[in-house]
């Protein structure tokens, strides 16, 4: 069992510039989330799943999109990078919603910087 | 909306010493609680959590107790290791009452440093 498998691990980009960050899970959980995580601050959600084809915007979604074409798979899609967007990714899975006290399982993360 | 607040850091302590890490919460319901971990270099690991007030999380010798009287969830730990290094993130369950989901929200995290 990998659990949550992100790439890449880092990324360097030019600003203006797109990129899709990739997560997969072999757990068959229905949720999936991205979150970022900013220096001293907590991690803030950008979208999350419920479902293979179903997805909503979490508390920063700006900037950012998603697909879900299938259970395992949740890409987040940069387009036109900012420097503000400079963060370290998460994702992360779940059975259920992760708020009722389901655990959530986090991928090792992506380092962005944006310059 | 809700939030958590947590102690800021680094809390630095020798091997052995008891820890402590504040944590209180603002909730307009009754959320759960979660304390998660993260160790140099990976992602978060759910460490323990409580449903309910008066609830009793536990795991790896960590303890956090649901004080609703308090709104608090310190995290407990009668002996720290240097393995126990890591950033300790409060978290509690967040209602959407438009669309029913239950997201967590994360405190800013503490992090941890024991030394031998």
């Amino acid at each position: 069992n990998a659990g949550v498998t992100q790439t890449p691990k880092f990324r360097i980009l030019k600003i203006g510039q797109s990129m899709t960050l990739q997560c997969t899970q072999d757990m068959n959980h229905n949720y999936m989330y991205w979150y970022r995580q900013d220096p001293g601050m907590g991690l803030k959600l950008i979208y999350y799943s419920v479902g293979a084809g179903i997805t909503d915007k979490g508390e920063v979604p700006n900037g950012y999109n998603v697909s879900r074409s299938t259970t395992e798979d949740f890409p987040l899609r940069l387009e036109l990078a900012a420097p503000s967007q400079t963060s370290v990714y998460f994702c992360a899975s779940s059975y259920s919603q992760g708020g009722s006290g389901y655990e959530q399982y986090f991928g090792p993360g992506t380092r962005l910087t944006v310059t | 909306g809700d939030s958590v607040t947590q102690m800021e850091g680094p809390v630095t302590l020798s091997e052995e010493a008891f820890l402590t890490i504040n944590c209180t919460y603002t909730a307009t319901g009754y959320p759960s609680l979660f304390w998660y971990v993260q160790y140099p270099g990976e992602g978060l690991q759910l460490l323990l959590k409580a449903t309910k007030a008066d609830d009793k999380g536990s795991n790896k010798g960590f303890e956090a107790t649901y004080r609703k009287e308090t709104t608090s969830f310190h995290l407990e730990k009668g002996s720290v290791q240097v393995s126990d290094s890591a950033v300790y993130f409060c978290a509690l369950s967040d209602l959407a009452r438009n669309t029913g989901f239950q997201k967590l929200v994360f405190g800013t995290g503490t992090r941890l440093l024991v030394s031998p």
